[in-house]
């Protein structure tokens, strides 16, 4: 089936700071790519998704590109702030089913 | 606002006891997901509904069950707890029905955090 590996954490920024989180994945097909944000003490919510290959996700800052040729998703934000501090999940659906395959998450703290 | 609530957010109980999460999503949608979220350990799939009172198991069902007697209802239930499912639960609803349902976005609640003595 589909998976999806991305990068460990925790990173730790400072305020102003570039953010990349590496997100690589396995499908069949060409399935929709997300981004999904989980801050303190709260649910999952999505943060950006892409339908298919070359297409850019965008949201509060944060891009990521659908790159069929390197099978990668990875989030960027070009300067981070405190509020961003969270887990961030890399997903896609699985093969054939109603399921999503979500990445292991990522956190990240900012440092003011 | 859209929405997808659960019953709880902090909930204790003893080993033996039955237990039940509730969980309610005002936005018609076919699909609901309980999810159990460890440190280490991600997301994990407990059990998911596409349609009124049809379930299926996802990747880690052993010690749960579910109910899904209403199309915005959707129950976890700890038929015996143990101290190891102490654990965040996450429930989800999604739209859509078929397999490419999965190319649509989830919508979580905010978590139960269960806490088993």
């Amino acid at each position: 089936g589909n998976s999806v590996t991305q990068m460990e954490g925790p990173v730790t920024l400072s305020e102003e700071a570039f953010l990349t989180i590496n997100c690589t994945y396995t499908a069949t097909g060409y399935p929709s790519l997300f981004w999904y944000v989980q801050y303190p003490g709260e649910g999952l919510q999505l943060l950006l998704k892409a339908t298919k290959a070359d297409d850019k996700g965008s949201n509060k800052g944060f891009e990521a590109t659908y790159r069929k040729e390197t099978t990668s998703f990875h989030l960027e934000k070009g300067s981070v702030q405190v509020s961003d501090s969270a887990v961030y999940f890399c997903a896609l659906p699985n093969t054939g089913g109603f399921k999503t395959i979500f990445g292991a998450g990522t956190r990240l703290f900012v440092k003011a | 606002d859209v929405k997808v609530t659960q019953s709880s957010r902090y909930l204790v109980k003893r080993t033996g006891e039955k237990v039940f999460l509730e969980c309610v999503q005002d936005m018609d949608h076919e699909n609901m997901f309980w999810y159990r979220q460890d440190p280490g350990l991600g997301l994990r799939l407990i059990y998911f509904s596409y349609d009124v009172k049809m379930k299926e198991k996802g990747d880690i069902p052993e010690g749960y069950s579910v109910s899904r007697e209403k199309k915005e209802r959707f129950s976890l239930i700890l038929e015996s707890a143990s101290t190891n499912q102490t654990s965040m639960y996450l429930c989800a609803s999604s739209p859509g029905t078929g397999v490419k349902s999965s190319y649509n976005e989830q919508f979580f609640g905010p978590g139960t955090r269960l806490t088993v003595l």
